[in-house]
């Protein structure tokens, strides 16, 4: 069935560095969404790319949805303490019913200051 | 702001007993959704409602049912708890619109003992 990958898992980042976290879907997505949880909070979405190539930025974020739209990746930029959280990918499950979407499993960032 | 509201944030249940999950969203939403997160595993859909009485299996809706007699209100129920469904259960909603975002609630963290 429809996958979606997260990597890594874990990212350790020092204060003030930047880094990558990846997605990867099994098939084509029309779109992906992707969701911040903070400790001990709920996902909250972020942002919903849907064209091939698109890129968005927020503040010191920015997201992009690969060619192909199998594929996307969040990179934060001089990365604060208020990054640390789980942060999802989640892709429209093609088969069924409008609504449904596949979370990837994560990556958790935890910043050291 | 849509606001979804869980009606327990901590449950401790036995192992047997008939669990109830109740969650209400108060943005006159179609979809509800309940997921179970796990560390590593990410945010799995257990069941969904498009429709009032109207429910769809998840990814892992074994040992679980639903129940949605009223648009803003969709229930999870554990017919028979056992200690494997202790986890933190999400409820979320979004409209009928294609890729719409999800809005969760704060969460349940179930303990089955």
């Amino acid at each position: 069935g429809q996958q979606v990958m997260q990597i890594p898992q874990y990212q350790h980042v020092q204060e003030g560095e930047d880094f990558t976290t990846y997605c990867n879907s099994s098939t084509t997505l029309s779109n992906i969404q992707w969701y911040k949880q903070r400790p001990g909070g709920h996902p909250v979405f972020l942002i919903q790319l849907v064209k091939s190539g698109e890129v968005k930025k927020q503040k010191r974020l920015t997201f992009q949805f690969g060619e192909a739209k199998k594929n996307s990746s969040l990179h934060i930029t001089a990365t604060q303490t208020t990054d640390v959280g789980t942060y999802f990918c989640a892709g429209p499950v093609t088969t069924d019913s409008w609504g449904k979407f596949q979370f990837g499993a994560g990556t958790q960032v935890v910043v050291t200051p | 702001d849509v606001k979804v509201t869980q009606s327990s944030r901590y449950l401790v249940k036995r192992t047997g007993e008939k669990v109830f999950l109740e969650c209400v969203q108060d943005m006159d939403h179609e979809n509800m959704f309940w997921y179970r997160q796990d560390p590593g595993l990410g945010l799995r859909l257990i069941y969904f409602s498009y429709d009032v009485k109207m429910k769809e299996k998840g990814d892992i809706p074994e040992g679980y049912s639903v129940s949605r007699e009223k648009k803003e209100r969709f229930s999870l129920i554990l017919e028979s708890a056992s200690t494997n469904q202790t986890s933190m259960y999400l409820c979320a909603s979004s409209p009928w619109t294609e890729n719409s975002p999800l809005h969760f609630g704060n969460g349940t963290r179930l303990t089955v003992t």
